[in-house]
């Protein structure tokens, strides 16, 4: 079993619609979480942290549910931009475990 | 601008030939990694850093040797590469060891062994 498991898609959503990834970790120790985003050939870029109160960043949400060991990204007014590979990310004692990320194509 | 710069973007290795990856941060951070990120595996880690003169292994370290060169710099080195070692590598800092404040990443190096 993948320590960070996600959909892999692709999403296929239309300008303005809302859209959910969610991801699934293994190490019920891990310390920090964050969802990353990478274009296509391009290295990855830190979108947001994840907390446990959850939080939120423009059109960006974000939440973690320690208990069942489950971290979510909405997105809402998707914007074509928005189009990218959504990369969960957990980290435990001196590094950080990928998920393959979830490929989300946002079209007009 | 600040940041990782990796060196070269671009390679084509013949099978046993053997290549240094360089990496340099000028951010100050004591944390560095390798991972190599191939379709529909994620990124996998090679090697890390945790501070100035020690490196550990990662989940994927055969075929790999590692330096940490000084606070700045981290190199991968393939000995006899491999066409399975055929990869996009990304090198990557923190602040801390414990990973708490994410990565920042360079912009990778696309490595093709024929």
């Amino acid at each position: 079993r993948k320590e960070v498991e996600q959909d892999p898609g692709p999403f296929n959503v239309p300008e303005g619609a809302t859209v959910a990834f969610n991801c699934t970790y293994s190490n019920s120790a891990s310390q920090s979480f964050f969802w990353y985003r990478q274009d296509c050939r391009k290295e990855p870029k830190l979108l947001m942290s994840v907390y446990s109160s959850g939080n939120e960043d423009g059109r960006f949400t974000a939440q973690l549910n320690r208990a069942s060991q489950y971290i979510s990204l909405l997105i809402r007014d998707s914007k074509l931009s928005d189009s990218a590979t959504y990369l969960c990310v957990v980290g435990g004692y001196n590094k950080l475990i990928f998920g393959a990320g979830t490929r989300l194509a946002v079209h007009p | 601008n600040a940041g990782v710069t990796q060196t070269p973007k671009f390679q084509v290795l013949k099978t046993g030939q053997s290549m240094t990856l360089q990496c340099a941060q000028d951010m100050n951070h004591n944390s560095m990694y390798w991972y190599r990120q191939d379709p529909g595996m994620g990124l996998r880690l090679i090697y890390y850093s945790a501070s100035e003169g020690t490196t550990d292994k990662g989940e994927v370290p055969n075929g790999y040797n590692v330096s940490r060169l000084n606070k700045r710099e981290f190199s991968l080195r393939l000995e006899s590469a491999a066409p399975s070692q055929t990869s996009v590598y990304f090198c990557a800092s923190s602040e801390a060891g414990q990973a708490r404040y994410g990565y920042t990443f360079g912009s990778g190096t696309r490595l093709t062994v024929v």
